[in-house]
């Protein structure tokens, strides 16, 4: 039972690039979520599936795109990448019957 | 939108002293309150957590109150250790539909030994 897991750990983009953070969980859990940590921020929701097919914004979704593959799989894109998105990205899951989430390891994403 | 101030942003505190997180949030349906502790370069666990139809809760050295009149909880560490040391996030949401948890920005918690 891994829980969340993330890849990759670490990644260095050049603007304009675009890449595909993959995250996968083996809970059964309907609820996903990706953040990003910067310093002295906290975690800021980009975008989250309530549930398989289902998407929705958060609170920073620009720039970014998001795919609910399937149950265990919510990818998020980046089409162009910009240094103002160099941060951590946390994957997280969680279950209907509460609100306790799960995060990934994490993934260290430097734009330059 | 969800809101949730966190105080202080850093806190030094002796070992074996007790410790005090504050966070207020804005939104008066938010009934899930959970604490996170995130250790330096891994991912935020949950440590403890409480709901609005109960006023405080107890785990071993770590408690947390919350006061929905007012719209505040905190988090508190008694008899405090240096594997304390991490960084504390606050977090609440409503718990329908979207189920997402708003976070606060965080305190850095160093235990001097």
């Amino acid at each position: 039972n891994a829980g969340v897991t993330q890849t990759p750990k670490f990644q260095v983009l050049k603007t304009g690039q675009s890449m595909t953070l993959q995250c996968a969980q083996d809970m059964n859990h309907n609820s996903m979520y990706w953040y990003r940590q910067d310093p002295g921020m906290g975690l800021r929701l980009i975008y989250y599936s309530a549930s398989e097919g289902t998407t929705d914004k958060g609170e920073v979704p620009n720039g970014y795109n998001v795919s609910r593959l399937n149950k265990r799989e919510f990818s998020l894109r980046l089409e162009s990448a910009a240094p103002s998105q160099t941060s951590v990205y946390f994957c997280a899951s969680s279950s209907d019957s509460g609100n306790t989430i799960y995060f990934g390891e994490g993934s260290w994403l430097t734009v330059v | 939108g969800e809101n949730v101030e966190q105080h202080p942003s850093t806190l030094s505190v002796q070992e074996g002293d007790s410790a005090v997180i504050k966070c207020t949030y804005s939104d008066s349906a938010s009934n899930y309150f959970p604490w996170y502790k995130q250790e330096l370069g891994k991912r935020p666990q949950l440590i403890i957590d409480i709901r609005s139809n109960v006023g405080e809760k107890k785990d071993q050295r770590i408690a947390v109150t919350l006061n929905k009149t007012a719209k505040h909880f905190s988090l508190h560490i008694t008899e405090t250790q240096p594997e304390d040391s991490a960084v504390y996030f606050c977090a609440a949401s409503t718990g329908t539909g979207r189920r997402a948890l708003t976070f606060g920005s965080g305190t850095r918690l160093q235990v001097q030994p």
